[in-house]
């Protein structure tokens, strides 16, 4: 069965120290990694995707990597407002060998930044 | 700015009492999906429309229906919603169907009373 874990649960950082989020998954073919900032009430802001292992991604104090079993979002630096619940969402090859366009989330890291 | 847009943000109804919520696009994508997430869980999809193609999940109750009038506008009606529908209600989009980014709105949050 697909799956998606992401750990930490929860991260609480000072501002400025330095830390990584992880999303594993086992998945039967990835089509997609998807990384989404989600804000307490507000839809999911989109922040990365990345297709295949070694692939890397780069936005500000933020980095995703991406290997065969998992990837990672590091967080350089962090402010207070990159306080947020960060999700990790997988498209897979669906049974039949065809991609299925359905998104499997993990539950998330909820991350504060303390001053 | 391109962009997802939902109405209303909040929406109260009392039980039993048919809601529509409202999604529109301006990045006039071919794909449209409708999510439900419950406090501190991950989005669920309920159903999706590719263009005029409806496909409903095997799990999404049938009390949930869809419409989609045009490119740009999709619906999601509860016809009698249960104190277990009270969730936050997510619009996506995306360009393709498969290998795509989906792309949210903001949501809406519903309260069943």
């Amino acid at each position: 069965e697909d799956q998606v874990t992401q750990s930490p649960e929860a991260l609480r950082l000072q501002e400025g120290e330095s830390s990584s989020l992880n999303c594993s998954y086992t998945v039967s073919g990835l089509r997609g990694l998807f990384w989404y900032r989600q804000d307490p009430g507000k839809g999911p802001e989109f922040l990365f995707t990345l297709y295949s292992a070694g692939e890397e991604k780069e936005k500000e104090r933020l980095k995703a990597t991406l290997t065969k079993k998992e990837s990672f979002l590091h967080i350089t630096a962090p402010k207070p407002e990159d306080s947020a619940t960060y999700l990790c969402a997988v498209q897979a090859l669906g049974f039949d060998g065809g991609a299925t366009n359905k998104l499997i989330f993990g539950t998330g890291t909820l991350l504060a930044v303390q001053p | 700015d391109a962009m997802v847009i939902q109405n209303p943000r909040y929406q109260v109804t009392q039980f039993g009492k048919p809601v529509t919520l409202s999604c529109s696009q301006t990045l006039n994508h071919n794909v449209m999906y409708w999510y439900q997430q419950k406090s501190s869980q991950a989005p669920k999809l309920l159903f999706h429309y590719y263009d005029k193609d409806f496909n409903n999940e095997a799990d999404t109750p049938d009390n949930f229906q869809s419409r989609r009038p045009n490119t740009s506008f999709c619906f999601l009606d509860i016809r009698s919603p249960g104190l277990g529908d009270a969730a936050m209600y997510l619009c996506a989009t995306s360009h393709r169907l498969v290998a795509d980014t989906q792309y949210f709105g903001p949501g809406t949050r519903l309260t069943v009373l």
